[in-house]
């Protein structure tokens, strides 16, 4: 079954540095998604991306945070200067173009560790 | 707004024994509910989800789940638990306001604190 794939699965970082999350969704999905899940918390959103830009996102996703899809299949994450309160575990995720009640496939996350 | 609420952080139950995973929701309008489960170091797992139709969800593993509109309530059960059910199980709700060109739904989820469901042998 296709998976979506997460790199790395941990990323340590000082703070104030830049760090980029990679992702690669299911092959024909055409909806994506960031979340990201603090040690002990809920799972949050943070964007979606549809269409070459981005269709929503949250009030955790501010102008440190952006995301691309360079090239057919890759999707990413970029945290321009990181901070300690970063700290978590990032889920990427995808869904296909059937219909909106089709379920969201997650990635296995990147946990990001700011120092 | 749109929100969920699992009231127990943890459930234990043992092998064998029936299992049941709380979860109430707040939404807006039509509810499209989902579970996923987490196993240890992986991401989150499609478990089920309730769009329309039947109260009575069945999903993967032997697991359903049960819509109750009047208490807004979309717990999930197993008849008969396995120690390898222990994981963590996730509740969510999507969001349906946010349309694209398509006309189709965006669909954040928003997701429930986590169950923690320890199955003893």
């Amino acid at each position: 079954e296709p998976e979506v794939t997460q790199t790395p699965s941990h990323q340590v970082t000082q703070m104030g540095q830049e760090v980029i999350l990679r992702c690669v969704p299911i092959s024909n999905h055409l909806y994506f998604y960031w979340y990201r899940q603090i040690l002990g918390q809920k799972v949050e959103f943070l964007v979606s991306f549809y269409n070459n830009e981005i269709s929503e996102k949250s009030e955790i996703f501010d102008d440190q945070f952006s995301v691309e899809r360079p090239d057919g299949s890759n999707f990413t994450l970029k945290i321009r200067s990181t901070k300690l309160e970063d700290s978590a575990m990032y889920f990427c995720a995808s869904r296909g173009r059937v219909s909106s009640n089709q379920p969201q496939h997650f990635g296995d996350g990147t946990r990001l560790s700011i120092l | 707004a749109q929100s969920v609420a699992q009231p127990e952080d943890q459930v234990n139950v043992a092998e064998g024994n029936p299992l049941t995973v709380k979860c109430t929701y707040s939404v807006s309008g039509n509810p499209y509910l989902f579970w996923y489960v987490q196993y240890p170091n992986r991401g989150l797992q499609f478990l089920l989800k309730y769009i329309t139709g039947d109260n009575l969800v069945k999903g993967s593993y032997g697991f359903e789940a049960e819509f109750n509109k009047s208490q807004t309530s979309f717990h999930l059960k197993k008849p008969s638990a396995l120690v390898s059910d222990s994981a963590l199980y996730f509740c969510a709700v999507r969001d349906m306001s946010v349309q694209s060109d398509r006309g189709s739904t965006l669909g954040r989820l928003y997701f429930g604190r986590g169950t923690q469901l320890t199955v003893w042998p």
